[in-house]
């Protein structure tokens, strides 16, 4: 079984709708969820990360973290194209001390 | 973030030659990460350092070495470069704290030829 598991997408969807990215995870032991944005050929960037069950919203994103279910997703509202990316969930095995696992990646494709 | 650069930030080699990636940063983190990434198989960690007298492999970490020259300089070997070690290389960086975030140099794009 993967660890961290993502559809890779494409997922399309039109501008200043809901994107929404889903991710599952199989330790129960992880502790701590991160959802990072990359561009083609570049470095991933954090978007924000997550700890605790329920939702966690910065400007137009949305984590949500359910362990009982070992679920985690990202809401993006308003979609832009500039949100156009790959975006890569990762988790930190419980034990490693901060090592991340990293999901493969969903492709966003929001389109004008 | 933890101002982590990278370099070079392409190189093509041939293979057998002997290849060095050097990964600084500058916000005094403790923790730090080499990552490769390829089309497909998304990133996966080579080897990671949680202070300069503790190396540790990751879980593909044959024909690669490390050094940790010091807190801020961790540098990635291939000692004897193949084609498939082709890929886009990445360094981070990480405080200890509640949640390690980690933070990513912009990337090494190395070919072997």
């Amino acid at each position: 079984q993967k660890e961290v598991e993502q559809n890779s997408g494409p997922l399309s969807v039109p501008e200043g709708a809901i994107a929404s990215l889903n991710c599952t995870y199989s330790d129960r032991g992880s502790q701590s969820f991160f959802w990072y944005r990359q561009y083609s050929g570049k470095s991933p960037e954090l978007i924000m990360f997550i700890y605790s069950n329920g939702d966690k919203e910065d400007g137009r994103f949305t984590a949500q973290l359910n362990k009982a279910s070992q679920y985690v997703s990202l809401l993006i509202r308003d979609s832009q194209p500039s949100d156009s990316a790959t975006y890569l969930c990762a988790v930190n095995r419980g034990g490693s001390q901060g090592n991340l696992i990293f999901g493969k990646g969903t492709k966003l494709s929001v389109k004008p | 973030d933890a101002d982590v650069t990278q370099t070079p930030r392409n190189r093509i080699t041939k293979t057998g030659k002997r290849i060095m990636l050097e990964c600084s940063q500058t916000k005094g983190h403790d923790r730090m990460y080499w990552y490769r990434q390829d089309p497909g198989l998304g990133l996966r960690l080579i080897y990671y350092s949680f202070d300069v007298k503790d190396i540790n492999k990751g879980e593909i970490s044959d024909g690669y070495s490390v050094s940790r020259q010091a807190q801020a300089k961790f540098s990635l070997s291939l000692e004897s470069a193949i084609p498939n070690q082709t890929a886009l290389y990445f360094c981070a960086a990480a405080g200890v704290g509640a949640v390690d975030t980690q933070y990513f140099g912009p990337g090494t794009r190395l070919t072997v030829l």
